[in-house]
């Protein structure tokens, strides 16, 4: 099936310091990817869909020159945290789809914890 | 704005009991999907459903699909502590293929 690696699994970071986070599809191609943001013991937020070979389109309320998107390959997108502060600490999911399936279910990784000191 | 609203936001059962997990929106899906999450990983599909009134079962998990497709359920049957986890349902599909999350209902099944 459809795999999805996301790395690193988790990462801790000094205030004002930037964090790559990847997203790879590993036997499919994704033109499109979503990174969520998740909070403890909360549901996933989206922010922003990751469309290969232009700009990311970024949800209400989440900070595009924050979170730089960047997906300049059919199997890799990343997720910039610029500048980080302990606010940004949490939980980042990636997933992508497999449209040369009919399965309709998204592959997701499998998360990185960022911690912001 | 879409809001996915599960109930109840936590659940502790015994095993062998059942339990229905509901996932409630104001709002039209093309299709809906239920993820189990356990801690500190992705979400993984369940299910998906697409069209309006479907019922689809997975060994135990029996999943419906409200006929005006604004709604979904989830169904456990005989729970196991192995089914403990985080259970979110996913709206969305169409031209965007777009999911947004549910706010979730953590399940734990006590030995």
């Amino acid at each position: 099936g459809a795999v999805v690696s996301q790395h690193p699994s988790w990462v801790i970071c000094k205030s004002g310091t930037s964090v790559k986070i990847e997203c790879r599809s590993l036997d499919f191609q994704a033109t499109t990817m979503f990174w969520y943001r998740q909070f403890p013991k909360q549901s996933l937020m989206l922010m922003a869909t990751s469309n290969e070979g232009s700009k990311a389109t970024y949800e209400q309320g989440v900070e595009k020159d924050k979170f730089l998107i960047n997906h300049a390959s059919l199997t890799l997108s990343t997720l910039t945290v610029t500048s980080a502060h302990p606010e940004d600490s949490s939980f980042y999911i990636c997933s992508a789809r497999d449209f040369g399936t009919e399965n309709y279910g998204y592959t997701f990784g499998s998360g990185t914890r960022l911690t912001v000191v | 704005t879409q809001l996915l609203e599960q109930s109840p936001q936590f659940l502790s059962i015994q095993e062998g009991e059942n339990l229905t997990v509901y996932c409630n929106s104001s709002s039209v899906f093309s299709s809906l999907q239920w993820y189990r999450q356990e801690p500190g990983e992705g979400p993984v599909l369940l299910v998906t459903v697409v069209t309006g009134g479907e019922v689809k079962k997975l060994k135990r998990l029996t999943f419906q699909f409200g006929d005006a497709r604004k709604d979904s359920s989830l169904h456990i049957t005989a729970a196991q502590p192995g089914d403990t986890g985080l259970y979110l349902c996913a709206g969305g599909g169409g031209g965007t293929y777009k999911y947004i999350f549910g706010t979730g209902t953590r399940l734990k099944v006590l030995a």
